[in-house]
């Protein structure tokens, strides 16, 4: 069973708006942690954010902020003041407790930021 | 500070031939490290990780192979190339092995099989 699903393939949004990221993760471990990752055309892989299972508050790093629901285990990613920067592949991933050797990752959403 | 070495960046190779890919991690010791594949349009995936000199775990049943012959050395190879072989491979490594423990990539090899 596929654990980290992303389904929006590609976005568009506007510079200066915000986006939402959408994914959603599948686990019997009550102990975890999701990661988001941004891939820009040069194919190298930038670490964003984190959220931990057990984290009260939704995790936030300058302009991105992670909405984390955990009852409908999905950990969106929110972007405020797009910038044209932003444009890349957007990974969401999760490494378990029981299995914390291996971060798993979905297949990604691309964002395109337009003036 | 910890770095990550990949190369090479861009390789073709012919069908049937063999492949070597490198992965170095300088500045920590002990690191976990990891062996993923990217198919065009595709997302990551895990091919290998490895959290000890020889000890390496596979993910997937594939003609790849890899090798950890130093601490902080990661190896990916292949005796015989086939064209599903194609994609761009990451290296990345983390210190530990905890939930919140992120990884850290290389810049990738972009491999074409033709």
């Amino acid at each position: 069973a596929q654990k980290i699903t992303q389904t929006q393939p590609g976005m568009f949004v506007q510079e200066k708006e915000a986006v939402t990221l959408d994914c959603t993760y599948d686990t019997s471990d009550p102990s975890y942690g999701l990661f988001w990752y941004k891939q820009p055309s040069s194919g190298e892989m930038i670490f964003l954010i984190y959220q931990g299972s057990y984290d009260q508050q939704n995790a936030t790093e300058g302009r991105y902020s992670l909405n984390f629901q955990k009852a409908r285990k999905s950990a969106n990613l929110v972007i405020s003041a797009s910038q044209l920067g932003d444009s890349a592949m957007y990974f969401c991933a999760m490494r378990e407790d029981h299995n914390t050797d291996k971060l798993i990752f979905g297949t990604g959403t691309r964002l395109q930021v337009f003036p | 500070s910890q770095t990550i070495h990949q190369w090479p960046a861009t390789l073709v190779q012919p069908v049937g031939s063999p492949l070597s890919l490198e992965c170095t991690v300088e500045g920590t010791s002990n690191p976990n490290l990891y062996w993923y594949r990217q198919a065009a349009g595709r997302g990551l995936q895990l091919l290998f990780y490895s959290i000890g000199i020889d000890q390496i775990s596979s993910e997937v049943p594939q003609n790849l192979s890899a090798s950890r012959p130093q601490d902080r050395q990661f190896i990916l190879s292949s005796k015989k190339l086939l064209l599903s072989d194609s994609g761009f491979y990451l290296c990345a490594w983390s210190a530990e092995t905890d939930i919140n423990e992120k990884l850290f990539f290389g810049s990738g090899t972009q491999l074409s099989v033709l």
